[in-house]
C-alpha cells in the first residue's frame, strides 16, 4: 500500500506559468483535502472534496482550481502562478468527513514561483 | 469557530530531558484534538488523537497528551527526549466546516546532545 502519493515532489515555475499537482490514494477514503504550508502559518485548507464529483472551497482558494477525477485522485491546478503561491502543498485523505477520523498526509510538493 | 494556539515556535531540550509542547484550543463544541509530527522534508504523521474516550492519550514514540477541559489545553509530553525526536510538531482541532483540521502554527523541537 502506497497510502497517499503526490507528484511532483519539487517544482520551480515562472510567474504566469500553469501546473497541476497530482494526488492519489489507495486507502479507499472518501474525503480528500489540499493544504498549503507556509513558515509560521501552520497548514491552511485550500480545497476539499467530500466524495467523487464534489469539491468545496477552503480558507485560501484564490488562484487555485481542483478536480476530483475519481475516488482515488484529487488534483490541484494553478492557472497562472504567482510568487505568493510559493509554498509546500500537502494532500490529505480521510475515511469520511467525520471529526474523529484521522487524516493521512502525502509527502508534499515543494513549489517555488519566481 | 475552532482555533488552536501553540505556545513557543521553537523549543530546545537536552537529550534525556522532559519534552513539553503546549497547545491551547478554542472550540464552541466538544473538541477532537490531534498532534502530528513532521520530520524534515516529509509529510505529517499522526502522533496521537483525543476523541473523548480518555483524557490521557498515549501515542507513538513514547509521547502522550492530556486533555484538560478546564484549561482548554492539550499539551504534548515525553519523559525523555531522544535525538530522533527533533522535528516540527503540530496541534490541530477537528471541526472545520468541511471536516478539515484546523492547525496551530507549529513548534519546532530541537534536541541537544
Amino acid at each position: 500500500n502506497a497510502g497517499v502519493t503526490q507528484t511532483p515532489k519539487f517544482q520551480v515555475l515562472k510567474t504566469g506559468q500553469s501546473m497541476t499537482l497530482q494526488c492519489a490514494q489507495d486507502m479507499n477514503h472518501n474525503s480528500m483535502y489540499w493544504y498549503r504550508q507556509d513558515p509560521g502559518m501552520g497548514l491552511r485548507l485550500i480545497y476539499y472534496s467530500a466524495s467523487e464529483g464534489t469539491t468545496d472551497k477552503g480558507e485560501v482558494p484564490n488562484g487555485y482550481n481542483v478536480s476530483r477525477l475519481n475516488k482515488r485522485e484529487f488534483s490541484l491546478r494553478l492557472e497562472s502562478a504567482a510568487p505568493s503561491q510559493t509554498s509546500v502543498y500537502f494532500c490529505a485523505t480521510q475515511r469520511q468527513g467525520v471529526f474523529t477520523d484521522t487524516q493521512y498526509f502525502g509527502p508534499g510538493t515543494r513549489l517555488t514561483v519566481l | 469557530a475552532q482555533s488552536v494556539t501553540q505556545l513557543g515556535s521553537h523549543v530546545s531540550v537536552s537529550e534525556g530531558a522532559l519534552v513539553l509542547l503546549r497547545c491551547n484550543y478554542s472550540s464552541s463544541v466538544p473538541p477532537y484534538l490531534f498532534w502530528y509530527v513532521q520530520y524534515p522534508n516529509q509529510g505529517l504523521q499522526l502522533l496521537l488523537k483525543y476523541t473523548s474516550a480518555a483524557t490521557l492519550v498515549k501515542g507513538i514514540n513514547g509521547f502522550e497528551a492530556e486533555f484538560k477541559k478546564s484549561e482548554t489545553s492539550f499539551h504534548l509530553t515525553k519523559p525523555s527526549a531522544h535525538m530522533s525526536d527533533a522535528a516540527e510538531y503540530f496541534c490541530a482541532v477537528s471541526g472545520g466546516s468541511q471536516g478539515n483540521l484546523i492547525f496551530g502554527k507549529g513548534t519546532k523541537l530541537s534536541v541537544k546532545p
